[in-house]
């Protein structure tokens, strides 16, 4: 089994959507959470960090993180065009230094 | 603030080739780690470094070396450059590498040929 998993899509949804993107994780000694958004040719860049089960809100996003079922979430409100890019769950646990990604998600945004 | 900064952006070598690649964190970050990321792969962890120590290392040949000056900025070698070395290498940067906030560069792509 995978440590991190997430469903690569790709997704594509109109202007306007709400958007749900997802991971889900093995290893319970995860403790820090982070999304980031990936344009093509550029470096991952940080949308949302949270170290605790329950929701967090920046504008049109929300991480929300369910410790218990493992499943961590990345919603997106009121859809733009610029939000197309990969979106990429990433995951920090134990004393190894590293973070451990999931694939990551492409999502199209179409106007 | 200046963010991750990485030299070259593009470089394009040949099979059997060495390659160094550098990196320079923000400012005050003490933590610096490598990732590779190819299409099939995602990214993948290569190692980290605190303090010029290499406190964890990934899953790779041992082609694949960095170091950490005592400035923060770090560096990466990989030696006998293989058709299969061919990705974005991103350098990542963070206060202590302990899980919080972490910031990536632009990264560098190399192609094998």
């Amino acid at each position: 089994q995978k440590e991190v998993e997430q469903d690569p899509g790709p997704l594509s949804v109109p202007e306007g959507a709400i958007v749900s993107l997802n991971c889900t994780y093995s290893n319970s000694a995860f403790q820090y959470f982070m999304w980031y958004r990936q344009y093509s040719r550029k470096g991952p860049e940080l949308l949302m960090y949270t170290y605790s089960s329950g929701n967090k809100e920046d504008g049109r996003f929300t991480a929300q993180v369910d410790k218990s079922s493992k499943y961590i979430s990345l919603f997106i409100r009121d859809s733009q065009p610029s939000d197309s890019a990969t979106y990429l769950c990433a995951i920090f646990g134990g004393s190894n230094y590293k973070l451990t990604f999931g694939k990551g998600t492409l999502l199209t945004v179409n106007p | 603030k200046a963010g991750v900064t990485q030299t070259p952006r593009y470089l394009i070598k040949t099979r059997g080739q060495q390659v160094t690649l550098s990196c320079s964190p923000i400012s005050g970050h003490r933590s610096v780690s490598w990732y590779q990321q190819t299409p099939g792969q995602g990214l993948q962890f290569l190692f980290e470094y605190f303090s010029e120590t290499q406190r964890n290392k990934g899953n790779f040949p041992g082609r694949f070396s960095g170091r950490q000056f005592s400035n923060s900025r770090s560096e990466m070698n990989v030696s006998t450059l293989e058709l299969g070395d061919s990705a974005l290498y991103l350098c990542a940067s963070s206060s202590s590498g302990t899980g919080e906030l972490t910031f990536f560069g632009q990264g560098t792509r190399l192609t094998v040929v």
